[in-house]
C-alpha cells in the first residue's frame, strides 16, 4: 500500500523560507513523477511543483516559480520542496502527491494516484 | 495556463438522486481529465482518469464521459457516502484543477 508523509509545515513570516519533506513507501519510488499540490484553508486544489522520475524534468506554478525548488531523492525515497520568500498566499495544506507515471509531459498515466494527509504551512505578515 | 471551471459549484440532493457535474476547460485537453472526491479533513481520492476510466474499487454508480473542452462526472444513484467536494482535473497541459463541487444533503 501506497503511503506518503508530509512534515516541515509550520508558521514562518512573510519572505522567510521553509522545507517541505515527504517520506514514500510501499512502491517503487524511483519509477514515479511525484508532485506538490497546496489547498488554502477552505479552498480549492492547486498544482504547485512536479518532478519526473529521473529527475530530469521539473515544472512549477507560475504562482511560485522562482521562489520554490523540488527536489527528489530515491536512495532515501524522500520528496522535498524548498520554499522561499514565502508570502502570504502561499499559506495552506501542502500535500505530497505520487502520479501514476512517471514523466511530465501529457500522457495517460499523469494523473494523482495517491495522496499523503498534508503538512500544514501559515505566512504571517 | 489551463483554465478549469465547474458548474454547479454547490449542489443539494437526496440520497438515490442522479447528480451530474459539469466540467469545462478553457481549451482541449483531450481525454486527459481525471475527477477526485475529497471529504472534509481528508486528502482527494482519484475517482475517474482519462475522462471515463474508474479506479478500481470505486463504485460503478460513478461515471465520467467527455472529450475536448467538456466533461460530466455521473452519480447514478446518490448514497451516504457521496457528500463531498468533487475536482476535476486536466493534466494535458501540467496541471489544473477545476473549482469543486460540493454534494450537501438536500
Amino acid at each position: 500500500e501506497v503511503h506518503l508523509v508530509e512534515s516541515g509545515g509550520g508558521s514562518v513570516q512573510v519572505g522567510r523560507s521553509l522545507r517541505l519533506s515527504c517520506g514514500a513507501s510501499g512502491f517503487m519510488f524511483e519509477n514515479y513523477a511525484m508532485h506538490w499540490v497546496r489547498q488554502a484553508p477552505g479552498k480549492g486544489l492547486e498544482w504547485v511543483a512536479g518532478i519526473s522520475w529521473n529527475r530530469e524534468s521539473v515544472a512549477f506554478a507560475d504562482s511560485v516559480r522562482g521562489r520554490f525548488l523540488i527536489s527528489k531523492d530515491d536512495a532515501k525515497k524522500s520528496l522535498s520542496l524548498q520554499m522561499s520568500s514565502l508570502r502570504v498566499e502561499d499559506t495552506g495544506l501542502y500535500y505530497c502527491v505520487k502520479m501514476a507515471g512517471w514523466d511530465l509531459p501529457p500522457g495517460e498515466l499523469n494523473y494523482f494516484d495517491s495522496w499523503g494527509q498534508g503538512t500544514l504551512v501559515t505566512v504571517s505578515p | 495556463d489551463v483554465q478549469m471551471t465547474q458548474s454547479p459549484s454547490t449542489l443539494a440532493a437526496s440520497i438515490g438522486d442522479r447528480v451530474t457535474i459539469t466540467c469545462r476547460a478553457s481549451e482541449n485537453v483531450n481525454r486527459w481529465l481525471a475527477w477526485y472526491q475529497q471529504k472534509p479533513g481528508k486528502a482527494p481520492k482519484i475517482l475517474i482518469h482519462k475522462a471515463s476510466i474508474l479506479k478500481p474499487g470505486v463504485p460503478s454508480r460513478f461515471s465520467g464521459s467527455g472529450s475536448g473542452a467538456e466533461f460530466t462526472l455521473t452519480i447514478s444513484s446518490l448514497q451516504p457516502d457521496d457528500f463531498a467536494t468533487y475536482y476535476c482535473q486536466q493534466y494535458n497541459r501540467f496541471f489544473t484543477f477545476g473549482p469543486g463541487t460540493t454534494v450537501h444533503i438536500k
